[in-house]
């Protein structure tokens, strides 16, 4: 059984264009989060998603950045117009049921450099 | 600010030794967990406690929830090269919905 599947691993956009994030959960989880890590910095919380619905995008920035998980295939989470601020690590995690009280799988990332 | 400290930021230790890690908050947690990170890797949760004063061991780690459960303790015992790693804390509260949140972890290195 996969685990959570992230790809691309590594991403490399010029500023300005869009990159896509895909993750697909663990068989049989229906909760997704996206998570930021910034160099020097802690995991930070974008959004949590369950199937074709935005649960929660508290941590999302209000611009160019959106998530969607369909009712078919992976969660995506879009960043338009890239900046060099937006490199980092973007981490998917998926949970059974609420992963605030049963933890987290996460998978391994996906590291996106603007240039 | 930061919700959750976490110390020593960088700890470096002799193979055999034992160490101690803290993850420390003034909020009160309805949930906290310990996950593991290594370069290039996402986090793999360790364990989660949800009762103060709760003790959970996990072969040579040893995790405690504070009474008050507003911090938590990770011992290893008997230290390997394999226990090298970045060690997360992450809670969530009970006023914070979905979120949760990590500390900026301390980074273990373990010398043969």
């Amino acid at each position: 059984n996969a685990g959570v599947m992230q790809n691309p691993r590594h991403l490399v956009r010029r500023r300005g264009q869009e990159a896509r994030l895909r993750c697909s959960p663990m068989k049989g989880h229906s909760h997704v989060y996206w998570y930021r890590q910034l160099p020097e910095e802690g995991l930070k919380f974008m959004v949590y998603l369950q199937k074709e619905n935005i649960i929660d995008e508290s941590g999302m920035p209000k611009e160019r950045f959106s998530a969607e998980f369909p009712k078919e295939g992976p969660s995506i989470l879009r960043i338009q117009q890239v900046v060099r601020g937006d490199s980092a690590a973007y981490f998917c995690a998926s949970s059974p049921l609420r992963g605030r009280d049963y933890g987290y799988t996460f998978g391994s990332g996906t590291r996106l450099t603007v240039v | 600010t930061q919700l959750l400290e976490q110390s020593p930021q960088f700890l470096s230790i002799q193979e055999g030794e034992n160490l101690t890690v803290y993850c420390n908050s003034s909020s009160v947690f309805s949930s906290l967990q310990w996950y593991r990170q290594e370069p290039g890797e996402g986090p793999v949760l360790l364990v989660t406690v949800v009762t103060g004063g709760e003790v959970k061991k996990l072969k040579r780690l040893t995790f405690q929830f504070g009474d008050a459960r507003k911090d938590s303790s990770l011992h290893i015992t008997a230290a390997q090269p394999g226990d090298t790693g970045l060690y997360l804390c992450a809670g969530a509260t009970l006023n914070t919905g979905n979120q949760f949140y990590f500390g900026t972890g301390t980074s273990l290195t373990v010398i043969p």
